[in-house]
């Protein structure tokens, strides 16, 4: 079975450009989140989607901003970027957006801005 | 003890022995844990999970111990493998996210 799927694997970008992000999430969840990993550091909550609609937000600029569609799958968009948005950008998704229901990664997409 | 940035701690087992991961969390109403390990260029991957209704829980392998008065949360590997070297993170479910630890890296020696 094909886990998380994000695309692209990597990316290089210059500040002020945008970029999008995409995550295909595991055959039948519904809910997908995203998160920031920086460089040796655990990964940091942004978004989470669930039948499409925004479930949770982390503290994160209105910059970034996330959508789902009618086949659960997600987008991470991130606007104006600066230096500091680079790192790797995850994306998890689990059947459903309640409590006690395990969370399964992608591998992520390598964000770096020069 | 625990650091942040960089500086990641870690363990330093021999091949065989047991592995003991800690991580102390934050909240006291998280609900919900999750262990994850993460290799090289990878995402996080699933080890093992624990309600908060709950001290113990096994898989294959691992043992998570759930210490609610002190906030603190344990990963026991039997009889670790070369495999097992990655960096470690615990995951607290609070509100409506995972908040996820500092990570430690296991390094297993031959």
């Amino acid at each position: 079975d094909a886990g998380v799927t994000q695309s692209p694997t990597h990316l290089i970008k210059t500040r002020g450009q945008q970029v999008t992000l995409r995550c295909s999430p595991i055959s039948g969840h519904k809910s997908v989140s995203w998160y920031q990993q920086v460089l040796g550091q655990g990964p940091q909550f942004i978004f989470q989607y669930y039948e499409k609609e925004e479930r949770g937000r982390g503290n994160f600029p209105d910059r970034f901003s996330a959508r789902q569609f009618p086949n659960y799958s997600s987008e991470l968009n991130v606007n104006a970027l600066l230096l500091g948005d680079s790192a790797l950008y995850l994306c998890a998704s689990s059947l459903f957006h309640r409590a006690n229901q395990p969370q399964h990664f992608g591998d992520g997409t390598r964000l770096s801005i020069l | 003890g625990e650091s942040v940035g960089l500086h990641l701690p870690t363990l330093s087992v021999q091949e065989g022995d047991n592995s003991i991961i800690n991580c102390a969390y934050s909240n006291s109403a998280s609900d919900y844990f999750i262990w994850y390990k993460q290799e090289s260029g990878k995402g996080p991957q699933f080890i093992i999970d624990i309600r908060s209704n709950m001290d113990k829980r096994q898989g294959q392998r691992v043992t998570v111990l759930l210490n609610k008065t002190v906030k603190h949360l344990s990963l026991q590997i039997a009889a670790t493998q070369p495999g097992d070297s990655a960096v470690y993170f615990c995951a607290e479910h609070y509100g409506q996210n995972f908040v996820f630890g500092p990570g430690t890296r296991l390094s297993v020696l031959p």
